[in-house]
């Protein structure tokens, strides 16, 4: 139980063009989901908080034009990376907060999104 | 501000040399500590969540121990493919869900 996955796995793309990252909850409901960027060795830092059917909350310094996410259901977030440039290229990753699990403030990881910006 | 601080940074051991992680935390009120497994290009997996102090979790060769101040994580007996990185988080009590993550201990075990 507490899957969460993420597609796509790994994307290239040109600057300026645009890139959807989906999070998804297989087997339970998430009310909140989080967005995080993780550089080469270094921990993950949260770039949002997505919670189901409000906007999100952004962390300081995160552009929420830049980075725009959408929390459509309670097992859906998306984070849609706008006209992305060399420097957006990172590794995201989503966790959910399993509403229904005993251990009720565990994250559970999706597999992260490897993003090449060319 | 809720503060995570792991050491050492990086651990190499030989196959089956015992060794603990530390993580030593700062919060108003500890809600719960996390610790996670994370493989290169690969998103962080659940390992444990602890309460309150005395707590202890066992999974094969990991066990997960808390003290008000930290926490550690004993490894007994390591194989190859326990090499990771390591990560610890802490939430706090009262608020929002979002844990406070360390930097990580990387680990290697070397057959």
């Amino acid at each position: 139980g507490a899957v969460v996955s993420q597609h796509p796995s790994r994307v290239i793309c040109k600057s300026g063009t645009s890139v959807k990252i989906e999070c998804r909850s297989l087997d339970f409901q998430a009310t909140t989901m989080f967005w995080y960027r993780q550089f080469p060795k270094q921990s993950l830092m949260l770039m949002a908080t997505s919670n189901e059917g409000s906007k999100a909350t952004y962390e300081q310094g995160v552009e929420k034009d830049k980075f725009l996410i959408n929390h459509a259901s309670l097992t859906l977030s998306t984070l849609t990376v706008t006209s992305a440039h060399p420097e957006d290229s990172s590794f995201y990753i989503c966790s959910a907060h399993n509403i229904d699990s005993s251990s009720t403030d565990t994250q559970y990881f999706g597999p992260g999104t490897r993003l090449t910006v060319l | 501000e809720d503060q995570v601080t792991q050491s050492p940074e990086a651990l190499r051991l030989q196959e089956g040399e015992s060794s603990s992680l530390n993580c030593s935390y700062t919060v108003s009120g500890l809600r719960g500590l996390f610790w996670y497994r994370q493989d290169p290009g690969k998103g962080p997996e659940f390992l444990f969540t602890l309460y309150s102090a005395g707590e202890e979790k066992e999974k094969e060769r990991l066990k997960a121990t808390l003290t008000k101040k930290e926490s550690f994580l004993h490894i007994t007996a390591p194989k190859p493919e326990d090499s990771a990185t390591y990560l610890c988080a802490v939430q706090a009590a009262g608020g929002s869900y979002i844990p406070t993550f360390g930097r990580g201990t990387s680990l290697i075990v070397h057959p």
